[in-house]
């Protein structure tokens, strides 16, 4: 059962215009999101959080929204850059068995096109 | 500033032999993890540790061992190698936070393929 799911396996957005990455999750336990950015053969590297308490939050040309009664939440990256072409993870967290687990999307792949 | 460093990079075994993955971090972290990603999923936590000499199982352990002697560094073993162990395999590590928004810092991968 994917408690954490991305529904769009890939988007493909012009440079300079708005990229909209969405994630849902069923488990209203979760008590951060959080995103990630990963380049081909590099690891996964942290872009930015929200905490179940918040419903927006932002840094620099990201912003994060997160719709609890839908339990959705979204990326928003403005404006969109080339370089940001990655694929793009959602991560949800969970205290259990005395500590946090993450569960992961299986991932979005943003095209920036120049 | 090395971070988190997985090696080897990549790797050919055959099946029914034995490996070890090799995580160490740089950056006095509690937590340490290893994930798999394969083909369309995401990534799948396999073994995790809290602190030095903790081990605890995650979502798919079937297969694999860990060990956490020593604080930066956090072994995956694989005792006899599986064609369905065919993945890429991630550590990370993170701080102990209060609330689960600490960010997990990754190494770059091994990718490892079970003939």
């Amino acid at each position: 059962d994917q408690q954490v799911k991305q529904n769009s396996p890939s988007l493909s957005v012009q440079e300079g215009r708005i990229s909209i990455l969405n994630c849902d999750y069923t488990n209203s336990m979760f008590d951060y999101f959080l995103w990630y950015k990963k380049y081909p053969a590099e690891g996964p590297t942290f872009l930015i959080s929200i905490s179940s308490i918040k419903d927006k939050n932002e840094d620099g040309r990201f912003t994060v929204f997160l719709n609890k009664s839908a339990k959705h939440l979204s990326l928003h990256i403005v404006p969109s850059q080339p370089g940001d072409s990655a694929v793009y993870f959602c991560a949800a967290s969970l205290f259990t068995s005395g500590t946090y687990k993450y569960i992961f999307g299986t991932g979005t792949r943003l095209k920036v096109l120049a | 500033n090395a971070g988190v460093t997985q090696t080897p990079k990549f790797r050919v075994l055959k099946t029914g032999q034995s490996m070890t993955l090799l995580c160490a971090q740089d950056m006095n972290h509690e937590y340490m993890y290893w994930y798999r990603q394969d083909p369309g999923m995401g990534l799948r936590l396999i073994h995790y540790s809290v602190g030095e000499g903790t081990t605890a199982k995650g979502e798919v352990p079937d297969g694999y061992n860990v060990s956490r002697l020593k604080k930066q560094n956090f072994l995956l073993g694989l005792e006899s190698a599986a064609p369905s162990q065919t993945s890429v395999y991630f550590c990370a590590s993170s701080y102990v936070g209060t609330g689960g928004g600490q960010p997990q810092h990754f190494g770059d991968g091994t990718r490892l393929s079970i003939l």
